[in-house]
C-alpha cells in the first residue's frame, strides 16, 4: 500500500507569507495527525482528525495555524502568516481508527524554514 | 513540561557492541510505549513497543525494558550494525483513553564501524 505522502517536501518563506502543507494519509485510515518537531527537540502533537472531524487541536500553537481535511481523506495545514518561530519539520500521520498497537504511519515531513 | 524525556541527546556505539537508549516519563497514566526510529530526510518508522503489563519485549537484536514504578524504559540492540545509525524516539500513551502519542525529544545513535 503507498504510504503516508506530504507535500512539499521543503519550504522556504518570508515571514509573513502564507505556507500550506499537504498530507495524503494512507488509504483507509480515519485517524489522521499533525506533528512538529523544532530545533531537534520532541515530536510535539498538533491535532488530530478523526476522518474530517477535529477529534483534539489541543497541540495548536496559535491562531496562525489551521488545519483542514475535507471529505476526510487529505489534509492540509495553513500557516498564515508565518512567523520565524514556525521553522521545523512538519509531520503527518495516519492510522486505523482502532487502537493501532504499532502506533501511526508517518510521512517524511514538510521542512519550512520561515526567513 | 515534557511528559517524555530522553536525555541523551546522542550516543557512539562500536559495531557489535550493544547500545542502550534510555526513556522516563512523568505520566503515570502512560501505560503503552513505543520505539520509532528515524533516518535522515524521513518520517518516523515503528520499531518495536511494550504494553505495560510486560516488563520485556524482544524482536531480534531489539529488546524494550520497562520499569514501571521507576516510570522508565530501555531500548538495547544487540549487536549494533552501522544501519542501526538513526534518531531512535520513545513515544508513550494511555492505550485505552489516550488521544495521540506523546513523543520524547530523540536520541542521535551512531554506530561506529
Amino acid at each position: 500500500e503507498a504510504g503516508v505522502t506530504q507535500f512539499p517536501s521543503h519550504s522556504v518563506i518570508e515571514k509573513g507569507q502564507t505556507v500550506t502543507l499537504r498530507c495524503d494519509p494512507i488509504s483507509g485510515h480515519d485517524n489522521l495527525y499533525w506533528y512538529r518537531r523544532v530545533m531537534g527537540k520532541e515530536i510535539k502533537f498538533l491535532l488530530h482528525f478523526v476522518k474530517e472531524s477535529k477529534q483534539d487541536e489541543s497541540g495548536m500553537p496559535n491562531n496562525r495555524f489551521l488545519a483542514e481535511r475535507t471529505g476526510g481523506t487529505y489534509s492540509t495545514l495553513k500557516v498564515q502568516p508565518a512567523e520565524l518561530e514556525d521553522s521545523g519539520v512538519y509531520f503527518c500521520a495516519s492510522s486505523h481508527l482502532d487502537r493501532n498497537e504499532k502506533g501511526y504511519t508517518f510521512g517524511s515531513g514538510t521542512r519550512l524554514t520561515v526567513v | 513540561d515534557q511528559q517524555v524525556k530522553q536525555n541523551s541527546p546522542s550516543l557512539s556505539v562500536q559495531e557489535g557492541r550493544i547500545s542502550i537508549l534510555n526513556c522516563d516519563y512523568t505520566n503515570s497514566m502512560f501505560d503503552y510505549f513505543l520505539w520509532y526510529k528515524k533516518y535522515p530526510a524521513e518520517g518516523p518508522t515503528f520499531l518495536i513497543s511494550i504494553s505495560s503489563i510486560k516488563d520485556k519485549n524482544e524482536d531480534g537484536r531489539f529488546t524494550v525494558f520497562l520499569n514501571k514504578s521507576a516510570k522508565h524504559l530501555s531500548l538495547h540492540i544487540v549487536p549494533s550494525q552501522p544501519g542501526d545509525s538513526a534518531v531512535y524516539f520513545c513515544a508513550a500513551i494511555e492505550y485505552n483513553y489516550g488521544q495521540n502519542f506523546v513523543f520524547g525529544p530523540g536520541t542521535r545513535l551512531s554506530v561506529l564501524p
